[in-house]
């Protein structure tokens, strides 16, 4: 059964530069989500997608941007890097199917370093 | 806007004794409460989770307590096992499709 995979595992940018982090969900899982972890603090939510809509944001800017395929992998896209846009970005998966949407399945990451 | 503390940066503890890992909330809204562990160079990973209607839930070695008046929910972890040395992240569901994390409280299980 395989779990939530992200590539890149590591990635380094430049300023102004723009990225794109993909996502694999869980096998079973219709619904993406991303989030932020900072060094020393807890995932902050970005945004969720399901059936290729994000359906919920969180405090971030336009600058971030999302897409869902129809096999349900997902795509990450930050635009204009900011040197704080440094961080640990986590792909998380749940099934609609289930009614516990609430319990995700975390990928191991893709740490982006802006320069 | 931190809607989920966790106020205990670490916590040490001797093998076979009891963990209790804290977290308070603000929100009263939330209506599921998560704990997450996470070790280095991995993902989060889903332990246990409870219903804003409940008041404790277990699950073999772990129990989360819901005090929804203090606003206030702990993770029991008995015994204690070197294994556990993680950071254990709380975190709410909002009822709509938003999880909130606390900043995580690193544990050690000391052999």
């Amino acid at each position: 059964d395989a779990g939530v995979t992200q590539s890149p595992t590591h990635l380094i940018k430049t300023r102004g530069q723009q990225v794109t982090l993909r996502c694999s969900p869980k096998s079973g899982h219709d619904t993406v989500s991303w989030y932020q972890q900072a060094l020393g603090q807890g995932p902050q939510f970005i945004f969720q997608y399901y059936e290729e809509e994000e359906r919920q944001r969180g405090n971030f800017p336009d600058r971030f941007s999302g897409h869902q395929f129809p096999n349900y992998s997902s795509e990450l896209n930050v635009n204009a890097l900011l040197l704080g846009d440094s961080a640990l970005y986590l792909c998380a998966s749940s099934s609609s199917r289930t009614g516990k949407n609430y319990e995700q399945y975390f990928g191991p990451g893709t740490r982006l370093t802006v320069t | 806007d931190q809607q989920v503390k966790q106020n205990s940066p670490s916590l040490s503890v001797q093998e076979g004794r009891i963990s209790i890992l804290n977290c308070d909330y603000t929100n009263s809204m939330f209506d599921y409460f998560l704990w997450y562990k996470k070790y280095p160079a991995e993902g989060p990973t889903f332990l246990i989770s409870i219903s804003s209607i409940k008041d404790k839930n277990e699950d073999g070695r772990f129990t989360v307590f819901l005090n929804k008046s203090a606003k206030h929910l702990s993770l029991h972890i008995v015994p204690s096992q070197p294994g556990d040395s993680a950071v254990y992240f709380c975190a709410a569901h909002t009822g709509g499709f938003k999880t909130i994390f606390g900043a995580g409280t690193r544990l050690f299980v000391k052999a």
